[in-house]
Formats: structure tokens, C-alpha cells, sequence
């Protein structure tokens, strides 16, 4: 596809389960980046990778948190023990290069824990 | 604390008539501006940006107004649209980083 991947769309677990969320962005974007949304609110910072390096994770709550974008395209964000509190919107975008704020965002994945 | 926040929370318009979104930002030091917009169940579409060195920048329906001297931002929507029913996200961003600073949002109701 042209746009943003982003899978699961919708994924329930129950407290204390790991999770990974999944992003596919447009082809020939260096730069990926993913957000959290909780409802009501705008997109919060988590984590920056310019090609395969993360370049800012400064945004990831805690050590339970973790994104890799192993071959500089695809990136995996996991989540340890999961906690209620992580239950949010995780979007995942991409860009041409950094610098923009013309971000490409994928349409989220939908994260509830139980 | 620096944070970039709106107004209105939500904003009801008459199709065919003009709508104007607001935006207060608190950091001074911020230099570029972004408007999004998120329809229901999507991500957050890039609209049009606007960077320090200027106060006024039009896009096709849009028009994204800076004013530096309060700290304010607005986007104006020409002859409002039912597609334009969406909510709508001021973004700022410094020394053209990668990192984006999001306000909380306005929701544009479009009535028919």
C-alpha cells in the first residue's frame, strides 16, 4: 500500500501480558516515529529512528517500553507486563526525512489492557 | 509548564460559512507550526505548516495565521465543508526537530 501500516488495529490483553505493535511505513521514509494517544488528547512523542539507529527514545514511559527498526524500515514497538495505563492509541509515522512536520501517520493501533 | 493548547474544544459551523480554529502556544523559543487533522478512527492527516519567519501562509480552503507577539495560531477553513468534520490538532516543533509537540485538539462540527 502507499500509506502507513500499522497491525494489529485493535488488540485487548490482560494486565501483565506483552504486546507488539507493528509498523510498516511508506517505502523510502528514513524516518519513523511513534506516537501515543490517549483518548481525547494529542499524539504524545514516544520514540525517533533515523533509519536503523534509535535517534530519540526520550518520549518512552519506562524500561517496559521498547521499539527496534531492525533493517531500517520495519520497526516493532513491545511492551512489557503491560499495565492498565497503557491502554492508548499507538500511532506510528514516517517521513521522508527529519526535520519536517509533514508526518505520514499510520491510522493506529488500538491498545487495551484488562 | 511550555505546552501548546487550544481554546475551544469544539467548534460547531453552518456548511458553507468560514471557520477559524485557535491555538495559544507558550514557548517562545518554538519556530515552526503545524496544523493536523484527525477524522474519527484515523491517523492524523497533515494539513499545512507555517514557520516563524512568516505570519500568514494559504493552502487550497486554508489559511494558517501566526501571530508571534501573543503566542497565537489559527487555521481558517473557507466555505466549511461536511468532509471537513474532523479534529483538528496544532503541532509545534523547534530548531526543526524531529519531535512534535501536540495540543490537546478541537473538534469541527460541520451542520448541514
Amino acid at each position: 500500500g502507499a500509506g502507513v501500516s500499522q497491525t494489529p488495529s485493535n488488540k485487548v490483553t490482560e494486565k501483565g501480558k506483552y504486546v507488539e505493535l507493528r509498523c510498516d511505513p511508506i517505502s523510502g521514509h528514513t524516518a519513523l516515529y511513534w506516537y501515543r494517544q490517549s483518548l481525547g488528547q494529542g499524539p504524545e512523542f514516544l520514540i525517533y529512528f533515523q533509519g536503523t539507529g534509535a535517534a530519540d527514545d526520550s518520549g518512552l514511559p519506562n524500561d517496559r517500553f521498547f521499539a527496534v527498526r531492525p533493517e531500517g524500515s520495519v520497526s516493532t514497538l513491545k511492551i512489557q507486563r503491560t499495565e492498565r495505563g497503557d491502554s492508548a492509541v499507538y500511532l506510528c509515522a514516517s517521513s521522508l526525512t527529519s526535520g519536517t512536520g509533514m508526518l505520514f501517520f499510520g491510522e493506529g493501533s488500538r491498545l487495551t489492557v484488562l | 509548564g511550555e505546552s501548546v493548547g487550544l481554546h475551544l474544544p469544539t467548534l460547531s459551523v453552518q456548511e458553507g460559512d468560514n471557520s477559524i480554529i485557535n491555538c495559544a502556544y507558550s514557548n517562545s523559543a518554538s519556530d515552526y507550526f503545524i496544523w493536523y487533522k484527525q477524522e474519527s478512527g484515523k491517523g492524523p492527516q497533515f494539513i499545512i505548516d507555517i514557520r516563524s519567519n512568516m505570519d500568514k501562509r494559504q493552502g487550497q480552503r486554508v489559511t494558517v495565521l501566526l501571530n508571534k507577539t501573543v503566542k497565537h495560531l489559527s487555521l481558517q477553513i473557507a466555505a466549511t465543508q461536511p468532509g471537513d468534520s474532523a479534529v483538528y490538532f496544532c503541532a509545534e516543533n523547534r530548531d526543526s526537530s524531529y519531535k512534535l509537540i501536540f495540543g490537546s485538539g478541537t473538534r469541527l462540527l460541520v451542520r448541514p
